[in-house]
């Protein structure tokens, strides 16, 4: 079965550090989201990403975030210069179609976990 | 702005049993409502996708429904099993936004004990 995979697992960097979270969502899906989860907090949506550009994105994810998809695979989440309270784990999703026109499916990777000290 | 609340936030039930969780929003203008299952350090696993105009969908033994203008949902699990022991999320995608994010609840975490 397809599945939406991330890369890496687990990363440990210290405060001020540059970090990139990779994800290869689903082939033939065409709308890309990366979504975060403090520890004992709610999943929160962070942006969404469909032809090269972003469509949406939430207050959370300000001028220190930044995606790119640059190839014809990989889906890419950058934070420039982290933060202690970037520690999360950060889920990327794909869906074929977008939610306001078919009513689409959202598949989650098994996340990236971000540890900041 | 939607709000998602899950109650009870923690079931523990006897394997064999048939168990309810329930999800609110606040904004009952929504275009589907997703159920995920969350296992501990794991990803989402998608249960269950009910669109705005439907009442219910059911996967084997999972059975969810869907009462928009109450602004409710309800995971239906029959015949519990130790197996099915995780959080349980509920998620909707609003209508006011050009790419409809999920707004996730904060889960109902399930042990079922053998």
């Amino acid at each position: 079965e397809p599945e939406v995979t991330q890369t890496p697992s687990h990363q440990v960097t210290q405060m001020g550090q540059e970090v990139i979270l990779r994800c290869v969502p689903i082939s033939n899906h065409l709308y890309f989201y990366w979504y975060r989860q403090i520890l004992g907090q709610k999943v929160e949506f962070l942006v969404s990403f469909y032809n090269n550009e972003i469509s949406e994105k939430s207050e959370i994810f300000d001028d220190q975030f930044s995606v790119e998809r640059p190839d014809g695979s990989n889906f890419t989440l950058k934070i420039r210069s982290t933060k202690l309270e970037d520690s999360a784990m950060y889920f990327c999703a794909s869906s074929e179609f977008p939610g306001q026109l078919l009513a689409g499916e959202l598949f989650f990777g098994e996340g990236s976990r971000l540890t900041v000290l | 702005k939607q709000e998602v609340t899950q109650i009870p936030a923690a079931l523990s039930v006897p394997e064999g049993e048939n168990l309810v969780l329930n999800c609110s929003f606040t904004d009952s203008a929504i275009y589907n409502l997703q159920w995920f299952r969350q296992d501990p350090g794991k990803g989402l696993t998608s249960l269950l996708l009910i669109q705005s105009s439907q009442r219910e969908q059911t996967s084997g033994r999972l059975n969810a429904s869907l009462d928009k203008s109450s602004g409710r949902s309800t995971l239906y699990i029959a015949a519990s099993q130790p197996g099915d022991s995780a959080t349980y999320l509920c998620a909707v995608s609003s209508d006011n936004s050009g790419n409809t994010p999920l707004v996730f609840g904060k889960g109902t975490r399930l042990s079922v004990i053998a």
